[in-house]
């Protein structure tokens, strides 16, 4: 059974340029969740899909972030215009049931904004 | 607001030897509770999974304890190994499975 796998592994760009992640959970899993880890800091949650609905978004850091979920697979999180402050590692994770059962996470994508 | 503490955040020990790892909690109304390692560039393994109404979970090596009203979760490491060199996250786990992690805990087992 393959797990969480995220592309790309890593990705730099300049800043005001526009950067999308992919995730791709672990087929049948309906939660899905976006975290980052900026340097020296806490992996921090960012956002929560149950199938192609937001759950729960509190941890989005401004609108400059937009998650999207489309038909309940894959998912993708783009940041536009991309700041120095957006670098670090995003990672996505999926369960198959929120709360009670493990999260999955996949590799990261580590992000550098220049 | 829900802060995790971890202790030591570093920890270095010869091969063979037993081990615990320390993480705290602020608040005891958690629904479960996560261990994770992490390997250098590598993503997050979950280690175990502790429901709130356990107090203990075991996998291999492994013993994790939780006391909710202390606030406290411990992670036991039995016989030491070199292969067990890796950062050991700690996260509460809220109803909606939202995560709140611990700084970390950085292992080495030196052979």
């Amino acid at each position: 059974e393959a797990g969480v796998t995220q592309f790309p592994s890593h990705s730099v760009i300049e800043k005001g340029q526009t950067v999308t992640l992919r995730c791709d959970p672990i087929s049948g899993h309906d939660n899905l969740y976006w975290y980052r880890r900026v340097m020296g800091k806490e992996i921090k949650f960012l956002l929560h899909f149950v199938k192609e609905s937001k759950q729960d978004e509190s941890g989005m850091p401004n609108n400059r972030f937009l998650a999207e979920r489309t038909g309940g697979t894959y998912s993708t999180l783009k940041v536009q215009p991309a700041e120095l402050e957006d670098s670090g590692v995003y990672f996505c994770a999926s369960s198959p049931k929120a709360g009670d059962t493990e999260a999955f996470f996949g590799q990261g994508t580590r992000l550098t904004v220049v | 607001k829900q802060e995790v503490t971890q202790i030591p955040a570093a920890l270095s020990v010869p091969e063979g030897e037993n081990l615990v790892l320390n993480c705290s909690f602020t608040d005891s109304a958690i629904y479960n509770l996560q261990w994770f390692r992490q390997d250098p560039g590598k993503g997050l393994t979950s280690l175990l999974l502790i429901q709130s109404s356990q107090r203990e979970q075991t996998s291999g090596r492994l013993n994790a304890s939780l006391d909710k009203s202390s606030g406290r979760s411990t992670l036991y490491i039995a016989a030491s190994q070199p292969g067990d060199s890796a950062t050991y996250l700690c996260a509460v786990v809220n109803q909606g499975g939202k995560l709140i992690f611990g700084q970390g805990t950085e292992l080495s087992v030196k052979p």
